[in-house]
């Protein structure tokens, strides 16, 4: 059974650093390429960044682009995402994701989200 | 980026009625286009891919269809677990960007 299973997340002010982490289980991870998406409270769903399956290839939504580090350890079948300068809007549930396919796809698989509130 | 445009934001239905939700696209992304479904506190289920594939395990109530820009998702026969908000999602670029949702509540 697919599990992807986030930790990391909680209260931090703003300005401030926090590193998610996303462990998976059921699956060859290291075939696959991975996501994190967010979701801000009563708000919609937000792609937040991409990394390719080698970890080569690293793509980032303009909003978090520059403060975001996403990379991922197949060794250890994890998946991370460093949060860094941290602001009020960036407040969300955060879930890690899996591609359906290759080359940027759909997701097929959701983890069950970690929730990251920035407020001083 | 890609805008997605879903409509209604909200719709009421009862059980048993046929609902589609319409989600376009400011440019075309050929058939990439997925459907997902969220209930409160709980992670999106995927639906349909490649705008009218029916993932595993998906009721086969659910269609989708489209092409290009304009797509939509219909429930033929809305059941009481239906009752959930539905994204779109497109996923031409690596950019993939998600539908603002729509919200299907019990009349």
């Amino acid at each position: 059974e697919v599990q992807l299973v986030e930790s990391g997340g909680g209260l931090v002010q703003p300005g401030g650093s926090l590193r998610l982490s996303c462990a998976a289980s059921g699956f060859t991870f290291s075939s696959y390429e991975m996501n994190w998406v967010r979701q801000a409270p009563g708000k919609g769903l937000e792609w937040v960044s991409y990394i390719s399956s080698s970890g080569s290839t690293i793509y980032y939504a303009d909003s978090v682009k520059g403060r975001f580090t996403i990379s991922r350890d197949n060794a250890k079948n994890s998946l991370y995402l460093q949060m860094n300068s941290l602001r009020a809007e960036d407040t969300a549930v955060y879930y890690c994701a899996r591609d359906r396919g290759n080359s940027g796809s759909c997701f097929d698989y959701w983890g069950q989200g970690t929730l990251v509130t920035v407020s001083s | 980026d890609i805008q997605m445009t879903q409509s209604p934001s909200t719709l009421s239905a009862s059980v048993g009625d046929r609902v589609t939700i319409t989600c376009r696209a400011s440019q075309s992304i050929s058939s990439w286009l997925a459907w997902y479904q969220q209930k409160p506190g709980k992670a999106p289920k995927l639906l349909i891919y490649k705008a009218s594939s029916l993932e595993t395990g998906v009721p086969s109530r659910f269609s989708g269809s489209g092409s290009g820009t304009e797509f939509t998702l219909t429930i033929s026969s809305l059941q009481p677990d239906d009752f959930a908000t539905y994204y779109c999602q497109q996923y031409n670029s690596y950019w993939r960007t998600f539908g603002q949702g729509t919200k299907v509540e019990i009349k």
